[in-house]
């Protein structure tokens, strides 16, 4: 069946670091790929989404590219910021169901 | 303001005490769905919706029931809770497979 995989957290970084989250997936056909965002005690928000192969989504400095040929949509952002801590999920939608990765909880320290 | 309301916030119950967990969205979205949180399994998707009474199988309905008489409703039904229940419930409606969460149903059976 179709599934998301991505890296454990927590990911700690300092303010203005570098970040990238690994998600890859397992799907048939041609999914829709996308970034949640989770606050504590919050439910999740959109952050940025990618319906086809090659696709970058992009939102606050974030960005993902669908790469078909890998089967992944990276999570990358240039600088971070004490506010960006928060987890961090993948997901994809295909057939009108969703699967979510784990989640990856990020710290950003000042 | 365009949002997803979830109620209640927290519910303590005992095993096999029938509840209904009931969802509501203001964005006039066909797609409505039930997710359950879990530590260190994501979201998984218990129900969803795409319309006016077609409702379908996610991921984990086993002990779960919903329904859908209207578009902005969408409650999901434990008939006889069992403590493997005991878990954090997102309700979420969707446009173009953007999903909008609600804030959370936290659950307890005991």
């Amino acid at each position: 069946g179709d599934s998301v995989t991505q890296m454990e957290g927590p990911v700690t970084l300092s303010e203005e670091a570098f970040l990238t989250i690994n998600c890859t997936y397992t799907a048939t056909g041609y999914p829709s790929l996308f970034w949640y965002v989770q606050y504590p005690g919050e439910g999740l928000q959109l952050l940025l989404k990618a319906t086809k192969a090659d696709d970058k989504g992009s939102n606050k400095g974030f960005e993902a590219t669908y790469r078909k040929e890998t089967t992944s949509f990276h999570l990358e952002k240039g600088s971070v910021q004490v506010s960006d801590s928060a987890v961090y999920f993948c997901a994809l939608e295909n057939f009108n169901k969703f699967y979510f990765g784990s989640g990856t909880k990020l710290n950003v320290k000042p | 303001e365009a949002q997803v309301t979830q109620n209640p916030r927290y519910l303590i119950t005992v095993t096999g005490k029938k509840l209904t967990v009931t969802c509501s969205q203001n964005m006039n979205h066909e797609y409505m769905s039930w997710y359950r949180q879990d530590p260190g399994l994501g979201l998984r998707q218990i129900y969803y919706s795409m319309n006016v009474e077609v409702t379908d199988k996610g991921d984990v309905p086993e002990g779960y029931k919903v329904s859908r008489k209207e578009k902005r409703n969408f409650p999901l039904i434990l008939e006889s809770p069992s403590p493997n229940q005991t878990s954090l419930y997102f309700c979420a409606s969707s446009l173009r497979g953007e999903q909008y969460f609600g804030p959370g149903t936290r659950l307890t059976v005991t």
